[in-house]
């Protein structure tokens, strides 16, 4: 079937450090990739997407590679703002008829000045 | 251009009532998603409509729930009966047009959500 991990947080950074966040997924067929982000109180916004294998997905200085060799699509910024303080969810989309949306858990980030 | 909106943001009900949840997609978006978070969780996809049809109902629990998109008005999420394992936040989202494969995803816009209290 089609799962998502991602790590667990809460991941808790000072402002200008570099920020990974870790994304494995099990999925049939070719799926797309997708990262979103949560502020608090509001609903998920899309921060970028890839549709195969090697494409990058980038975006406000957020950047994911969609890696199907490890299964992995990890979410990086060289350097994070406090304003970046937000629940982050890897997905997938297995392309079928629907493009419903299959989320890990999400990942909080805090950013301190 | 208004987003998507779902009323109420907040909900409390006790065991056995009603919850009515409801979604206005973002203008001339056809299609809705409904996602239910329980807590610690991810969103876990619930229901799939178009314009008075289901499309994909895979994920609803197969007693309790139900879901409409009429043709005119919100889409409805329906819970009867409600126990407290039903606390979660409901998330709806609204895309332009029917999924095509994978060259054509079409994106999903999110509301803010309806966090619902069982007491």
């Amino acid at each position: 079937g089609n799962s998502v991990t991602q790590m667990e947080g809460p991941v808790t950074l000072s402002e200008e450090a570099f920020l990974t966040i870790n994304c494995t997924y099990t999925a049939t067929g070719y799926p797309s990739l997708f990262w979103y982000v949560q502020y608090p109180g509001e609903g998920l916004q899309l921060l970028l997407k890839a549709t195969k294998a090697d494409d990058k997905g980038s975006n406000k200085g957020f950047e994911a590679t969609y890696r199907k060799e490890t299964t992995s699509f990890h979410l990086e910024k060289g350097s994070v703002q406090v304003s970046d303080s937000a629940v982050y969810f890897c997905a997938l989309s297995p392309m079928d008829i629907t493009d419903k949306l299959i989320f890990g858990t999400g990942t909080r980030l805090q950013v301190f000045p | 251009n208004a987003g998507v909106m779902q009323n109420p943001r907040h909900l409390v009900r006790r065991r056995g009532q009603e919850a009515r949840l409801r979604c206005s997609p973002m203008k001339g978006h056809s299609h809705v998603y409904w996602y239910r978070q329980l807590p610690e969780e991810g969103l876990k996809f619930m229901v799939y409509l178009q314009k008075e049809n289901i499309i994909d109902e895979s994920g609803m629990p197969k007693e309790r729930f139900s879901a409409e998109f009429p043709k005119e008005g919100p889409s409805i999420l329906r819970i009867q009966q409600v126990v407290r394992g039903d606390s979660a936040a409901y998330f709806c989202a609204s895309s332009q047009g029917l999924a095509g494969g994978p060259s054509s995803y079409n994106e999903q816009f999110f509301g803010p959500g309806t966090r619902l209290t069982v007491l």
